[in-house]
């Protein structure tokens, strides 16, 4: 089993409409989490940290749910210009700070 | 502004060659990393380097070494190139395991 998963998409979603996705980790002992943006040929950048009380950063809803072992990402109004792979990422701060990517999820917006 | 800068952006290797790819980072940072990306495998962990002189295997590190002599500088070392290791190679540097990671432009690696 992978130690982060994704669901790897693509999610088509019409522009203005809410898009959602998890990703679930294998160790209970992961210690901060991430959402990573990814764009066609261009390496990925941060979009925003995940906290235990969930976060928010504009129309991006982050949520951890450390019980069941995933994180979300949810996407309101969407734009064309959030087409783009989106990355779950895990530290697990017990292994010297190993940062562990999830394989994506791919997301395409549409007029 | 930030940087981590990768020494190539295009590499093209013959199978057998030693082959060095090179991160530089100007934010003194404790941590670096290697990945190696293929499409449908997402980012894999090939290395990862918490301070100087330290290594440690991430979680494909078969035909692959490190080096980092220096806190600025990490260097990937293919000891002997084989087809299978071509792939877009990304560099990243972080702070601590809560704080942003920040990745170079990457190296298109061919091996013929």
């Amino acid at each position: 089993r992978k130690e982060v998963e994704q669901d790897p998409g693509p999610f088509n979603v019409p522009e203005g409409a809410t898009v959602a996705f998890n990703c679930t980790y294998s160790n209970s002992a992961s210690q901060s989490f991430f959402w990573y943006r990814q764009d066609c040929r261009k390496e990925p950048k941060l979009l925003m940290s995940v906290y235990s009380s969930g976060n928010e950063d504009g129309r991006f809803t982050a949520q951890l749910n450390r019980a069941s072992q995933y994180i979300s990402l949810l996407i309101r109004d969407s734009k064309l210009s959030d087409s783009a792979t989106y990355l779950c990422v895990v530290n697990f701060k017990a292994a010297g700070n190993k940062l562990t990517f999830g394989g994506g999820t791919r997301v395409l917006v549409k007029p | 502004d930030v940087k981590v800068t990768q020494s190539s952006r295009y590499l093209v290797k013959r199978t057998g060659e030693k082959v060095f790819l090179e991160c530089v980072q100007d934010m003194d940072h404790e941590n670096m990393f290697w990945y190696r990306q293929d499409p449908g495998l997402g980012l894999r962990l090939i290395y990862f380097s918490y301070d100087v002189k330290m290594k440690e295997k991430g979680d494909i590190p078969e035909g692959y070494s490190v080096s980092r002599e220096k806190k600025e500088r990490f260097s990937l070392i293919l000891e002997s190139a084989s087809t299978n290791q071509t792939s877009m190679y990304l560099c990243a540097s972080s702070q601590d395991g809560n704080t942003e990671a920040f990745f170079g432009q990457g190296t298109r690696l061919t091996v013929v």
